[in-house]
């Protein structure tokens, strides 16, 4: 099955730029996406594919996905942003999830 | 603006079969192209989807869970249900439902916490 992974955790400090990175096999050939989860709240998707934004999500949030590796860009990270962000992609009619990244602005 | 709503039983029994069902306002479950799907996230853990309904009635389900899952679909309701089976300790989650809209999920329901436990 399809795996893909993320790094536990990731810190940053305020006003600078956050680097999330989530890879699988093969990543570019598909499309991937990104959650932020906030304590007791349900997942939001901030970039769909690749690196579009929904509406409604800040131009802070950004997106790449190239070769086995891709990542969302943060610029210049607010308090407001600390959250746990999962990447997903589809691939062969299921969703797969990364395992997340806690992300701390300190 | 579409919007989902988990229901049922917040604890279960182990070897007891977990049923839930989401209902969808703001848009018809059977318009559009759109899977709909569960997804559950066990406490302090990261997302699993649990499978979808498409809104013709076909299904697909994880394969980590298929000999388990049921999920069926009610349109006159406007509404879609998960079944799991034989459930354990293990399958205590918050459980989401979401439209899928392609290869994303755009819309969730608030979630819905589920216990296992006797």
């Amino acid at each position: 099955s399809y795996e893909l992974t993320q790094p536990p955790s990731v810190s940053v400090s305020p006003g600078q730029t956050a680097s999330i990175i989530c890879s699988g096999d093969k990543l570019g050939d598909k499309y991937a996406c990104w959650y932020q989860q906030k304590p007791g709240q349900s997942p939001v998707l901030v970039i769909y594919q690749n690196s579009k934004r929904p509406s409604g999500i800040p131009e802070r949030f950004s997106g790449s996905n190239s070769g086995n590796t891709a990542t969302l860009t943060i610029s210049g990270t607010q308090a407001m942003d600390e959250a746990d962000y999962y990447c997903q992609a589809w691939d062969s009619s299921t969703w797969v999830f990364g395992g997340g990244t806690k992300l701390t602005v300190l | 603006q579409v919007q989902l709503q988990e229901s049922g039983p917040g604890l279960v029994k182990p070897s007891q079969t977990l049923s839930l069902t989401c209902t969808v306002s703001g848009g018809s479950i059977s318009s559009g192209d759109y899977y709909w799907s569960w997804i559950r996230q066990p406490p302090g853990k990261g997302l699993e989807w649990i499978g979808y309904i498409y809104y013709r009635g076909s299904t697909y389900y994880n394969p980590s869970l298929k000999s388990r899952v049921t999920i069926s679909v009610d349109t006159s309701k406007n509404q879609f249900s998960l079944n799991l089976s034989s459930v354990t300790a293990a399958d205590t989650a918050v459980y989401y439902c979401a439209r899928g809209d392609a290869e994303y999920f755009q819309h969730w329901g608030q979630g819905t916490l589920v216990t296992v436990s006797s």
